[in-house]
């Protein structure tokens, strides 16, 4: 099966700084891969989509980039509802797999 | 608006059953594929199953393969999970999701969850 790997597991920054999320895939998938957002206690929510589509609704200050085995996730400006939980996630075929996570704090 | 309403969680005994359900609306169920994913409490998101929009295709992550079926009704709108031979590990919320398309794409809406615990 494809593991997928995000780094780091925990960011610390202040709002207005600009981060930048890793996945890498063990395999090759192409495009297929997404970003989800999870509060505490929530339902993850989807930010982006094959890689670099924009969920409807969703913010101008997250963007995704990346195909074959490397993708980021990269929030231009911190905002405090920012701060949360994101996973990857691979679709191109199954099992889908989901990174262990990366939790974004408050510095 | 588009809405996902999972039910059946409980407390429930290793090697017992339990069947959830997710209700559901605002949008055409029988285009949609569906998907079950886990949540274990403390820890990262989990696929567990996937079923395309006619019921036709049905995968598995395999630590579930043969103890759990994932079955639809379109005429109900209702997804299910009948899970058997529950294990302790099994413990965790259960969020029913929307494909984006028929069943092999990324999800865009979630239910709320329902906890299952799985302990003596």
């Amino acid at each position: 099966d494809i593991q997928m790997t995000q780094s780091p597991s925990t960011l610390s920054a202040y709002v207005g700084d600009r981060v930048t999320i890793t996945c890498r895939a063990s395999q090759y998938i192409s495009s297929w891969l997404a970003w989800y957002q999870q509060k505490p206690g929530k339902a993850p929510k989807v930010l982006i989509y094959k890689a670099s589509i924009l969920e409807s609704g969703v913010p101008s200050r997250f963007s995704g980039s990346g195909s074959g085995t490397e993708f980021t996730l990269t929030i231009s400006s911190l905002q405090r509802d920012d701060f949360a939980t994101y996973y990857c996630q691979k679709y191109n075929s199954y099992p889908y797999t989901f990174g262990q996570g990366t939790k974004l704090e408050i510095k | 608006q588009v809405q996902l309403v999972e039910s059946g969680g409980g407390v429930v005994q290793p090697g017992t059953s339990l069947r959830l359900s997710c209700a559901a609306s605002g949008f055409t169920f029988s285009t949609h594929g569906m998907h079950w994913v886990r949540q274990a409490p403390g820890k990262g998101l989990e696929w567990v199953a996937v079923i395309w929009y006619d019921g036709s295709n049905k995968y598995y992550v395999d630590s579930v393969k043969g103890r759990f079926t994932i079955s639809r009704d379109n005429s109900k709108n209702t997804l299910y999970l009948q899970m058997n031979s529950l294990r302790v590990e099994d413990t965790a919320v259960y969020y029913c999701a929307r494909d984006r398309g028929i069943g092999g794409y990324d999800f865009d809406y979630w239910g709320q969850g329902t906890l299952v615990t799985v302990s003596s």
